[in-house]
């Protein structure tokens, strides 16, 4: 009974392969997010989707493409996969955007050789 | 530039004691304040929350203290128990389109 869903929990792959990782919610909530904790352990967000609607989009190189094909699904889609691109990847969601709690995924650990 | 710091990187109490967990941030805008417990291997949790209209917050065995004027908050913990035993992220937002901002973290160790 996840409430906030994503998989794979462990990824590793290839330099210069393309990998998607999923996530679903069943909070019914509006917003959805994506996080990455790098190495410094910095949680710093990615992405922020409300109804589906992309609303934050930070300084992420572009062969990150997130896509939300409803309110409850948020996947994270990555290009050419790079060594930086290894860290843990957080899904969360949280009803109304920004400014409210959010509840977070189990995360999803990417590697890259 | 670190909007939200977490300065102690790591706290050990013994079991019984009280763990405090300090916060401060350099954004005035902020006026909502929430603490996150992970455990390893899991995504962060949310424990509580207290808003700028606030000074405190209880819930149980948490306490977030808030002082705005000092830009600065602190979660205690009493008493602390092993299971307590985690890395706790500060985290904040202002109202309007800020996405949460977090520390980077303090690993609290509860040693029985």
């Amino acid at each position: 009974d996840t409430a906030v869903s994503q998989t794979p929990k462990y990824l590793v792959t290839q330099m210069g392969n393309d990998k998607s990782i999923k996530c679903e919610q069943n909070l019914g909530h509006d917003t959805m997010y994506w996080y990455k904790q790098d190495s410094k352990k910095f949680l710093k967000i990615m992405f922020s989707y409300n109804n589906k609607e992309l609303i934050i989009n930070e300084t992420v190189p572009n062969r990150f493409s997130p896509k939300s094909p409803d309110k409850a699904h948020l996947n994270l889609h990555i290009n050419s996969l790079e060594l930086g691109d290894s860290a843990v990847y957080f899904c969360a969601s949280s009803q109304g955007h920004l400014g409210n709690t959010i509840y977070f995924g189990e995360g999803s650990w990417l590697t890259v050789v | 530039d670190q909007q939200v710091k977490q300065n102690s990187p790591s706290l050990s109490v013994q079991e019984g004691r009280i763990s405090i967990l300090n916060c401060d941030y350099t954004n005035s805008m902020f006026d909502y304040f929430l603490w996150y417990k992970k455990y390893p291997a899991e995504g962060p949790t949310f424990l509580i929350s207290i808003s700028s209209i606030k000074d405190k917050n209880e819930d149980g065995r948490f306490t977030v203290f808030l002082n705005k004027s000092a830009k600065h908050l602190s979660l205690h913990i009493v008493p602390s128990q092993p299971g307590d035993s985690a890395v706790y992220f500060c985290a904040a937002s202002g109202s309007g389109n800020t996405p949460l901002v977090f520390g980077k973290g303090t690993r609290l160790s509860v040693i029985a």
